[in-house]
């Protein structure tokens, strides 16, 4: 079974700070993915990046895939409370198909 | 609207006692998962399916049951549930074309069980 690590587990900042939340692996993934999901609701994606060294950017967020695909980071700029939520990592096993490993979770909580 | 259900969403229930959550999809997607979440273990897979008649287990699928008759349906069956199936149960659904999918993985709002 792979793991993916992901740290922090809980954040709390005020608004308008910057964060990142990193996801690791000893594992090298054939993608990866992170979600965000609400409470009472299931994750929803954000971002897939695939090729090492990968940067996608989504409006104040920006995603980044390690060059030996085994980590990840996602960074926050100027965080705003609709940033509030539960982001996971997770990556789709080399092995081909669906077997897909998910991060615990990081818990993010901006202030106003 | 594409999207991912899932019934019941809530359900407790009591040790051995057969339950089936059901899933349903509308976007004719080929891959389909189910998954549980648990605080400090996150979500785990519990079994795929990458087209009908054809499914493979996750990390968890101890005392779990699946099926795959139709594209659009996959349940998950608990045929003796216990405690330690209390949890919050996810399917999702993807597109892909067989092999490695990058495609969106979409969830349902999850199924939450407290077997008792």
């Amino acid at each position: 079974t792979q793991l993916l690590e992901q740290s922090p587990q809980f954040l709390s900042i005020q608004e308008g700070e910057n964060l990142t939340v990193y996801c690791n692996s000893s594992s090298v993934f054939s993608s990866l993915q992170w979600y965000r999901q609400e409470p009472g609701e299931g994750p929803v994606l954000l971002v897939t990046v695939v090729t090492g060294g990968e940067v996608k950017k989504l409006k104040r967020l920006t995603f980044q895939f390690g060059d030996a695909r085994k980590d990840s980071s996602l960074h926050i700029t100027a965080a705003q409370p609709g940033d509030t939520g539960l982001y996971l990592c997770a990556g789709q096993d080399s092995g081909g198909y669906q077997k897909v490993t998910f991060g615990i979770g990081t818990k993010l909580q901006v202030i106003p | 609207e594409a999207q991912v259900t899932q019934n019941p969403r809530y359900l407790i229930t009591v040790t051995g006692k057969k339950l089936t959550v059901t899933c349903s999809q509308n976007m004719n997607h080929e891959y389909m998962s189910w998954y549980r979440q648990d605080p400090g273990l996150g979500l785990r897979q519990i079994y795929y399916s990458m087209n009908v008649e054809v499914t493979d287990k996750g990390d968890v699928p101890e005392g779990y049951k699946v099926s795959r008759k139709e594209k659009r349906n996959f349940p998950l069956i608990l045929e003796s549930p216990s405690p330690n199936q209390t949890s919050l149960y996810f399917c999702a659904s993807t597109q892909g074309e067989g092999g490695y999918s990058t495609d969106t993985q979409y969830f349902g709002p999850g199924t939450r069980l407290t077997v008792l």
